[in-house]
């Protein structure tokens, strides 16, 4: 059973535009949630993160919202750029686990 | 951010010969490393745990003897495919935590192909 859903496997997205990737999980445990940029062939990079005890943090054009009650998060991108394609994972931590649960990604292509 | 060095990028093998892939955290020290592996449009799949001076912890269905971990020191992990087939031919990606923060760093990766 997957802990750590993204639903949408891709997303298109006009340059300029803000590019929103969600992300939902199950666990109520996890109280810690990250986002990573994974090109091909290559390791996935750490983008921004946030803890429970928000509901938002912001760091350049990369924003993520956290919504506890509907155990969504979801990472807004403004403006998107075309070097912003590549695979986006949503990783839960727990409270007490080392273990980084992933979602399979969604792939985001940045039209220019 | 804090560098993780995975080394080789790729390699090639014959099938029944054996592979050994490092894992360097650079700048910081690491008592728990990971080993993913990543078949093509999935995602990361956690195989290992591996804790500096102790046995690595394998998530099941992953063979133990087949893929063997060692943790030597703070700033170095191994992974050794034992005996590779074509069916080993993957994605393989380590990471580690610094201690001092929450977010994970991550190799490069390695292309392992069996031939």
């Amino acid at each position: 059973d997957q802990q750590v859903k993204q639903n949408s496997p891709s997303l298109s997205v006009q340059e300029g535009r803000i590019s929103i990737l969600n992300c939902d999980y199950t666990n109520s445990m996890f109280d810690y949630f990250l986002w990573y940029k994974k090109y091909p062939a290559e390791g996935p990079t750490f983008l921004i993160s946030i803890s429970s005890i928000k509901d938002k943090n912001e760091d350049g054009r990369f924003t993520v919202f956290l919504n506890k009650s509907a155990k969504h998060l979801s990472l807004h991108i403004v403006p998107s750029q075309p070097g912003d394609s590549a695979v986006y994972f949503c990783a839960s931590l727990g409270s007490g686990s080392e273990k980084l649960v992933f979602g399979k990604g969604t792939k985001l292509t940045v039209n220019p | 951010g804090a560098v993780v060095s995975q080394h080789p990028s790729w390699v090639i093998c014959k099938s029944g010969t054996s592979v050994k892939i490092e894992c360097r955290s650079l700048d910081f020290q690491a008592t728990t490393m990971f080993w993913y592996r990543q078949f093509p449009k999935q995602s990361l799949m956690l195989m290992a745990t591996s804790n500096e001076g102790s046995k690595a912890t394998y998530e099941q269905g992953v063979e133990k003897d087949k893929f063997l971990i060692n943790h030597a020191s703070l700033t170095l992990s191994t992974l050794t495919v034992t005996s590779a087939h074509p069916e080993d031919s993957s994605f393989y990606i380590c990471s580690a935590r610094d201690q001092e923060k929450t977010e994970a760093f991550f190799g490069q990766g390695t292309r392992l192909t069996v031939v």
